[in-house]
């Protein structure tokens, strides 16, 4: 238990559906993270809140849409998602202060699968 | 700018025997390091950092860590390797910039260990 809890853990969608990922963070931290994890591939850094201020947005392309209504939650909207999409996504959180070492905290990631 | 080069996709080894996994960094500023681990269908797990305190860096599940800033390496080594520690690990590198936010994270090394 990480501290980081990420729903639902595996998802099924259509490309003409909308669905969203939950992320929920219980570690007082004030900074969010969205990364893309696909098979033989790197971590792909998505989207950055920090303060629940949209700080990074690494040219993901408009069907996926996220959204943090305050420093403990995180979203990911998804809709008309390709197959090329499907792929285990990660949140992760951290303390971003002058003093803190940066490590994330990761939740065990939303299996997506894209038909 | 900063960047993590780690060296061997996928290393096998027997029971009981060194595990080695190869990372190098490179960094404008001086780093935080961090070595993860990733089980299958899971999140991302930290097992050290190394945060400009000692070099040598121990970690959970008998991993420890050597910063070495005229390598710029940070190797992760464990004496005698174990059948839990087949898993995926992660190299990552964050600078000390408050305004940074982002890890820059390696491919990873996959690790099999054969009885």
């Amino acid at each position: 238990e990480t501290g980081v809890t990420q729903t639902p853990r595996h998802l099924v969608m259509g490309m003409t559906n909308k669905k969203s990922l939950k992320c929920e963070q219980h570690l007082g931290h004030n900074a969010m993270y969205w990364y893309k994890q696909s098979a033989k591939k790197p971590l792909e850094l998505m989207f950055v809140y920090s303060l629940e201020e949209r700080v990074e947005n690494n040219s993901v392309p408009s069907r996926f849409s996220p959204e943090c209504p305050n420093s403990s939650h995180l979203f990911l909207h998804l809709h008309t998602l390709q197959p090329e999409d499907s792929a285990l996504y990660l949140c992760a959180s951290r303390i971003s202060s002058r003093w803190n070492t940066g490590e994330l905290f990761f939740g065990e990631g939303s299996r997506l699968t894209v038909l | 700018a900063q960047s993590v080069t780690q060296l061997g996709s996928h290393v096998s080894v027997s029971e009981g025997a060194l595990v080695l996994l190869r990372c190098n960094y490179s960094s404008s500023v001086p780093p935080y390091l961090f070595w993860y681990v990733q089980y299958p269908n899971q999140g991302l797990q930290l097992l050290l950092k190394y945060t400009s305190a000692a070099t040598l860096v121990k970690g959970i599940n008998g991993f420890e860590a050597e910063f070495k800033k005229s390598e710029t390496s940070f190797h992760l080594t464990k004496p005698s390797a174990h059948m839990s520690d087949a898993a995926e690990y992660f190299c990552a590198v964050s600078p000390h910039d408050i305004n940074d936010y982002k890890l820059s994270f390696g491919a990873g090394t996959t690790v099999t260990v054969r009885a």
